[in-house]
């Protein structure tokens, strides 16, 4: 079965440095591999998604992530972080669980505090 | 339309009260999901619908009673909640393994 681990419960970055927020993965096959951001209260909204292809992947809102077989990692990173990031990141995995059936796995979650 | 509807956004319902849930999507996704949030946690899966059949359920006390009249609505149907089941309940639909899922912005449900 697969899961995803996020090691880092809360990380706190000053408004303009960088970010990095990790995630590891274990998964038998080629993993369908996802980053998710959450304020409070909200739903989540997709930052950006790894199927195949270049291991570098760009979404929204300034982010990136990359994809790391060996080290069964994609850590997400950003250059220069802003107040509104502030939110939870959940790294997923997604996979058949038979049939038509895809489901995700979620991790734990980091929360971003964003300090002025 | 790319986006998941739910209604209502806050529910707050004794412990005899029957109630649902409503999602909606008109992006024609033939997957669509249930997932129970409690706070500080990720998400977990309750039930997946696919092609308007059920096709996975968590384990989930028959309370809780899910239903996909069409293609496009996804119903959670509540009766007999404990206040363990307050939550944030969303829904989410796919077009299929590599376009990731879109969420809803969820139910607050609090059960008094």
């Amino acid at each position: 079965a697969q899961s995803v681990t996020q090691p880092d419960i809360h990380i706190t970055v000053s408004e303009g440095a960088s970010l990095e927020l990790r995630c590891n993965y274990s998964y038998g096959a080629t993993p369908y591999l996802f980053w998710y951001v959450q304020s409070p209260g909200q739903g989540l909204q997709l930052l950006l998604k790894y199927f195949s292809g270049d291991t570098l992947v760009q979404g929204i809102k300034g982010f990136e992530a990359e994809f790391k077989r060996s080290q069964s990692s994609f850590n997400l990173r950003k250059p220069s972080v802003h107040w509104s990031d502030a939110a939870e990141y959940f790294c997923a995995v997604g996979a058949s669980s038979g049939g038509s059936n895809y489901k995700l796995t979620f991790g734990k979650g980091t929360l971003l505090t964003v300090n002025p | 339309d790319t986006e998941v509807t739910q209604t209502p956004k806050h529910l707050v319902m004794g412990m005899t009260n029957k109630k649902s849930l409503k999602c909606e999507q008109h992006m024609g996704h033939r997957a669509m999901y249930w997932y129970k949030q409690k706070a500080k946690k990720p998400p977990e899966l309750m039930f997946v619908y696919s092609y308007e059949k059920l096709s996975i359920n968590e384990s989930v006390p028959s309370r809780f009673s899910p239903e996909c009249p069409n293609s496009s609505l996804l119903n959670l149907h509540l009766h007999a909640l404990q206040p363990e089941d307050s939550a944030l309940y969303l829904c989410a639909s796919t077009a299929g393994y590599n376009y990731g899922y879109t969420f809803g912005s969820g139910t607050r449900l609090t059960v008094v």
